[in-house]
C-alpha cells in the first residue's frame, strides 16, 4: 500500500525565515507526489506535484518541493514565509484506479504558523 | 476558485433527516470524488466516479449513497446520519479517463461543514 507520513503536526517560523514542512513517502513504483494547502473552512488548494523530471519542483505562492528517491523524502519549501502561508499542509501519493480516475492518499497534514 | 463548488455551504440536521450534498465543476473533467475531513484524522476517500460510473467504493456505510447523474455533477444522498459522521466534506475532480492519466491533478470544492445532532 502507498502511503505518505509528515512526521510534524505543527511547525512555527518567523516571518521572513525559511521554512520547510517535511513529507516521507513510502511506494511501490514510481511515486506520484503532490504537495496541497489548506486556509480555515476552505477546501484543498493544489500548490505542487512531482511526476518525473528535476528533483526541484516549483509551485503556486513561491513554493517548492525538494524530492529525493535515496531519502523518500518530498519537503515542501519556501526561502521566505509570509504571515498568510499559515495553513494547514498536505502531502499526498498518487495510485491510479484501473477503472478511471485517481486515488490519493494523504498524509495527516501539518499546521503551518508563521509569526511576526 | 478552483472551479468546483460545492452546495449547500454549512448543513445541520438530525439523525432522522434525508438531505443531499451537491458538487458541481466546470472544469470538462471526469472523474469526481468524495471525501471525509474529520478532527485529527487524515482525509478519508469515501468514493470515485470516472465517466458517470462508480469506480471504488471505499467501504461506507450504506447511509451515505453517492450518485453522479452526468460528468460535471456528484451528489452525496446522506440518511439516518449518526453524530460521529459530522465532518467537512469534500468534493474534487480530475481529468481522470479509462487507465488513468500519470499527471492528474485533483481540484477540490471548498467543501459542506456537516453537523449531525
Amino acid at each position: 500500500a502507498q502511503s505518505v507520513a509528515q512526521p510534524e503536526d505543527q511547525v512555527n517560523v518567523a516571518e521572513g525565515n525559511p521554512l520547510t514542512v517535511k513529507c516521507t513517502y513510502s511506494v511501490s513504483g514510481n511515486p506520484y507526489l503532490f504537495w496541497y494547502v489548506q486556509y480555515p473552512n476552505r477546501g484543498l488548494q493544489f500548490l505542487l506535484k512531482y511526476i518525473t523530471g528535476d528533483n526541484l519542483v516549483k509551485g503556486s505562492y513561491g513554493f517548492e518541493a525538494e524530492f529525493n528517491k535515496s531519502q523518500t523524502s518530498f519537503h515542501l519549501k519556501k526561502p521566505s514565509a509570509l504571515v498568510s502561508d499559515s495553513a494547514l499542509y498536505f502531502c499526498a501519493v498518487r495510485s491510479i484506479l484501473t477503472g478511471g480516475g485517481n486515488k490519493l492518499t494523504f498524509g495527516t497534514g501539518t499546521q503551518l504558523k508563521v509569526e511576526l | 476558485e478552483t472551479g468546483v463548488t460545492q452546495t449547500p455551504r454549512h448543513l445541520v440536521m438530525g439523525m432522522t433527516n434525508k438531505k443531499s450534498l451537491k458538487c458541481e465543476q466546470h472544469l470538462g473533467h471526469n472523474a469526481m470524488y468524495w471525501y471525509k475531513q474529520s478532527a485529527k484524522k487524515p482525509l478519508e476517500l469515501m468514493f470515485v466516479y470516472s465517466l458517470e460510473e462508480r469506480v471504488e467504493n471505499n467501504s461506507v456505510p450504506s447511509r451515505f449513497s453517492p450518485e453522479c447523474p452526468n460528468s460535471s455533477h456528484l451528489f452525496l444522498h446522506l440518511h439516518t446520519l449518526q453524530p460521529e459522521d459530522s465532518a467537512l466534506y469534500l468534493c474534487a475532480s480530475s481529468r481522470g479517463t479509462s487507465g488513468g492519466r500519470a499527471t492528474d491533478t485533483q481540484y477540490f470544492g471548498p467543501g459542506t461543514r456537516l453537523t449531525v445532532l
